[in-house]
């Protein structure tokens, strides 16, 4: 299977704990998402890589979240003390030029108890 | 602000039925509108894109059409089978890579 794969597609975690999530875009991809999917909602734009640079962060990514890509392949989204409100399932998509058609993964979906 | 409006939120539908879903925007500027099909639990998988000059696109019994000037899409599901039962994104991109998405339409068909 060559499309975006997420690891874990589910994590159960008590409110308070660490959590880290990984993303595997597209290999040829240089262009790679993260999004936010809280229940009945459409994805919300969270940060944007292009290799390994994280260009934008949107205000969405408290200081508890950090993302990193630290060779330019794959990625990880940490989210620091989580809470209850932090449960959603957490999307990336990658991409090849910037505005080419943005491929999804599967998602991660959190769930803080 | 970028909104992308769909309606209806969601609908039921008989097998074999045909369906229109409707979506409003007001990103500007536009780049273009795609169509996502959602199924519970999984991430968006694409079904048509159009650019500002396309007014109708298919991929097999799903067609998309494109107003620019009133700034609606619809996407129309022909002979509906159980498969189809998801949710439907409408996503349209400004001229960045930012994409605005709506809330979705959950479409279930039934037998």
């Amino acid at each position: 299977d060559t499309g975006v794969s997420q690891d874990p597609r589910h994590k159960i975690t008590k409110r308070g704990q660490n959590v880290t999530f990984r993303c595997d875009p597209i290999s040829e991809h240089n262009r790679l998402y993260w999004y936010r999917q809280t229940l009945g909602q459409g994805p919300e734009f969270l940060t944007y890589f292009q290799n390994e640079a994280q260009l934008e962060k949107s205000r969405l990514l408290s200081d508890r979240f950090s993302a990193e890509r630290p060779k330019g392949s794959f990625s990880t989204l940490e989210i620091q003390r989580t809470e209850q409100g932090d449960s959603a399932m957490y999307l990336c998509a990658s991409s090849f030029l910037l505005r080419d058609e943005q491929y999804f993964g599967p998602g991660t979906r959190l769930t803080v108890t | 602000k970028n909104q992308v409006e769909q309606s209806p939120q969601s609908l039921i539908i008989l097998e074999g039925k045909n369906c229109t879903l409707q979506c409003n925007y007001t990103v500007s500027p536009f780049s273009n509108l795609r169509w996502y099909k959602q199924d519970t639990g999984r991430g968006p998988v694409s079904l048509t894109i159009m650019t500002f000059s396309e007014n109708t696109k298919s991929n097999g019994r799903y067609t998309a059409t494109l107003d620019a000037d009133t700034k609606q899409s619809s996407l129309h599901i022909t002979a509906s089978q159980l498969s189809d039962s998801a949710s439907y994104i409408c996503v349209v991109s400004a001229d960045d890579y930012k994409l605005s998405f709506g809330a979705g339409t959950t479409v279930t068909v039934r037998a």
